[in-house]
Order: C-alpha cells, then structure tokens, then sequence
C-alpha cells in the first residue's frame, strides 16, 4: 500500500536556521513525489515536486530511493516560510496520497 | 483565469441526512479530484472524475458518490452521514494530458455532522 509519512508534526526553528521537514515513504513502483504548502488562510498550493529537481523559495527536495525519503530543506529559514507542510505521493494521474503534514514555525 | 471555487463554504447536517458539495474547476481543467480532510490530518482521496467517469477512488464507501458535467465542474455526494463524515472537503482540479502536473485546490467546504 501507498503511504506518506511525516514524523513531525510540529517543528520550530529560528530565523536564519536551516530547515529539514522529513518525509518517508512506501510505494512499489517508480513514486512521483510532492511538496504541498498551506499558508496561514490560503488554500493548499503546490511547493515542488521531485522532478523538476527545481528550488522554490530557497526550497530544495531530493528523491532518496534507497532509504525511501523525499525530506524538504532549506538552508536559511524566513519568518514567511511558516506554513502547514504537506509531503504527497501520486498514485498516477494525479491521485495523492498525503502526509499528516508538518506546522513549520520560524521564530524571529 | 479562473481558480477553483467550491460551494457553500460551511453547513451543518444531521446525522443520517444526504448531502452535496460543490466544485468548478479551474479554467481549461478537465479533471476534478476530491479530498477528505479530516481535523489534524492530512488529506484522503475519495475519488476522481475525468470526461464525466470515476477514475479512481480511495477507501471510501459507495455512500460516497459523484459526478462530473459537462462543464467539468463537480459535486460530491455523501447519504446516510455519520459523525466521522465531519471533515473539510476539499476540490482541486489539473489538465489531464497536459505538461503540468500541478492540481490546483479549492479553499474547501466545512462538514459538520451532529
């Protein structure tokens, strides 16, 4: 079965800190994965996904197969980076399935 | 362009009661998926509707039923509701063949079940 999970759902750093938000998963096939975000009374956007291997906001997520991870980082947090993170696996054509999400909290 | 807009925005039913949720989708989507999101947890797919078909569904009851118009907007059905029914329910929308894969999601509709 399909599965995403955060293991965190709660996590605060400082400003300027670095940011890692974990994401594991199971999935048998080739997994299509996705960063979502929900900013504070905004609907749900999409952040990245694994395979524009793009930044977005500072941003950056890599796709380890072997240890089945797709962790989002940022080297330098930003007060307007606090947000409901969501880790997102598709079951093809676009079926996700979520994480519980993470509430990542930058402190001044 | 137009995003996803989803309708009525909170309501309150009673517990055995039918209800429908509403969806249009954005501009030039052709598929509509729809979410449960129960409170402190992540999304759950219930189903999706492309060219006016199911073409998927999650762990989810036959009382949960949909639909797709021409117009590619959407409505969620849900009879015989339970308490656990009570959840935001979210729309989100993507082109299907299209180069992006990007679903776009409506603000969603709060369920209250008593």
């Amino acid at each position: 079965a399909q599965r995403v999970t955060q293991p965190e759902k709660l996590l605060s750093v400082f400003k300027g800190a670095p940011v890692e938000l974990k994401c594991n998963y199971s999935y048998s096939g080739s997994p299509e994965l996705f960063w979502y975000v929900q900013y504070s009374r905004q609907r749900l956007q999409l952040l990245l996904r694994h395979i524009s291997r793009e930044s977005i906001k500072g941003f950056t997520a890599d796709l380890n197969k072997g240890e089945t991870s797709f962790h989002l980082k940022k080297p330098f947090a930003q007060e307007e980076d606090s947000a409901m993170y969501y880790c997102a696996l598709s079951r093809g054509a676009q079926k996700l399935v979520f994480g519980q999400g993470t509430r990542l909290t930058i402190n001044p | 362009e137009t995003g996803v807009t989803q309708s009525p925005t909170h309501l309150i039913k009673t517990r055995g009661q039918q209800v429908t949720l509403r969806c249009s989708s954005q501009s030039g989507h052709n598929t509509v998926s729809w979410y449960q999101q129960a409170l402190g947890q992540g999304p759950q797919f219930i189903f999706q509707y492309y060219r006016e078909e199911e073409n998927g569904r999650g762990n989810f009851p036959p009382r949960f039923s949909g639909l797709q118009f021409p117009n590619y907007s959407s409505e969620l059905n849900v009879n015989a509701l339970e308490l656990d029914d009570s959840a935001l329910y979210l729309c989100a929308s993507s082109l299907r063949g299209g180069s992006s894969y990007e679903q776009y999601f409506g603000p969603g509709t709060r369920l209250t079940v008593t």
